[in-house]
């Protein structure tokens, strides 16, 4: 079964927009983590986040801001006025006992902003 | 301090030859990852090592590709008799591990672009 999912395949928002990213997952542990990370056009991959099932506080950094919510197994991701620089592929990913230390990721959403 | 390296950055190889893509972790992490992102897709799992364990060899996708981690330290991916449908970009991740053997957040490499022609 697929443990992370992130439906949307594309987005695209005009600059200043606020955009959500969506990310479900699935485990059957009650102890798990959960990340995000930023892919730019460079090529390489930044981790933004890491959130435990224990901890549902909410987050903000800046313009990110994560909502962990348990009862839905979600994880969404929100850029607040948006800017170009945030044109990027994003992957969400699962850690759980079940998978050891491999991580699940989503199969990505890639965020456009347009100028 | 010096993030995860990989090299080289770029290989061009002719379909049948071996190859060699190496990854050197961050200094005091203990798991490191290979993956493999094909075009416009997500990561696909290869396999992961930690400490002095047995590693997970599970995503190996066929006993062409295989790896090691000499010292625990830098790794090298070997794929043997390259074929086409091998052209990715192979991403090397390393983290710390904490207390229960849980794996924190993962760093990733630049990656090495392999063209099998």
């Amino acid at each position: 079964a697929q443990k992370v999912t992130q439906a949307q395949t594309e987005i695209s928002v005009v600059e200043k927009e606020d955009v959500t990213l969506d990310c479900v997952y699935e485990t059957r542990d009650t102890t798990y983590y959960l990340f995000w990370y930023k892919q730019p056009p460079s090529g390489e991959l930044v981790f933004l986040i890491r959130r435990n099932s224990f901890d549902e506080q909410n987050e903000i950094s800046g313009r990110y801001s994560w909502n962990f919510q348990k009862s839905t197994s979600s994880f969404n991701f929100t850029i607040t006025a948006s800017q170009v620089v945030d044109s990027a592929v994003y992957f969400c990913a699962l850690s759980d006992s079940n998978t050891g230390n491999q991580f699940y990721f989503g199969t990505g959403t890639s965020l456009t902003v347009i100028p | 301090g010096a993030g995860v390296s990989q090299s080289p950055s770029n290989k061009v190889t002719e379909k049948g030859k071996d190859v060699e893509l190496r990854c050197d972790p961050i200094s005091g992490h203990t798991a490191l990852y290979w993956y493999r992102q094909s075009l416009g897709q997500g990561l696909e799992f290869l396999i992961y090592f930690q400490g002095n364990s047995a590693p997970d060899k599970s995503g190996l996708p066929s006993d062409r590709f295989s790896a090691e981690r000499t010292g625990g330290s830098v790794s090298t991916l070997t794929i043997q008799r390259t074929q086409q449908e091998d052209s990715a970009v192979y991403l090397c991740a390393s983290s710390l591990t904490l207390v229960r053997g849980r794996a924190l957040e993962q760093y990733f490499g630049p990656g090495t672009r392999l063209t099998v022609t």
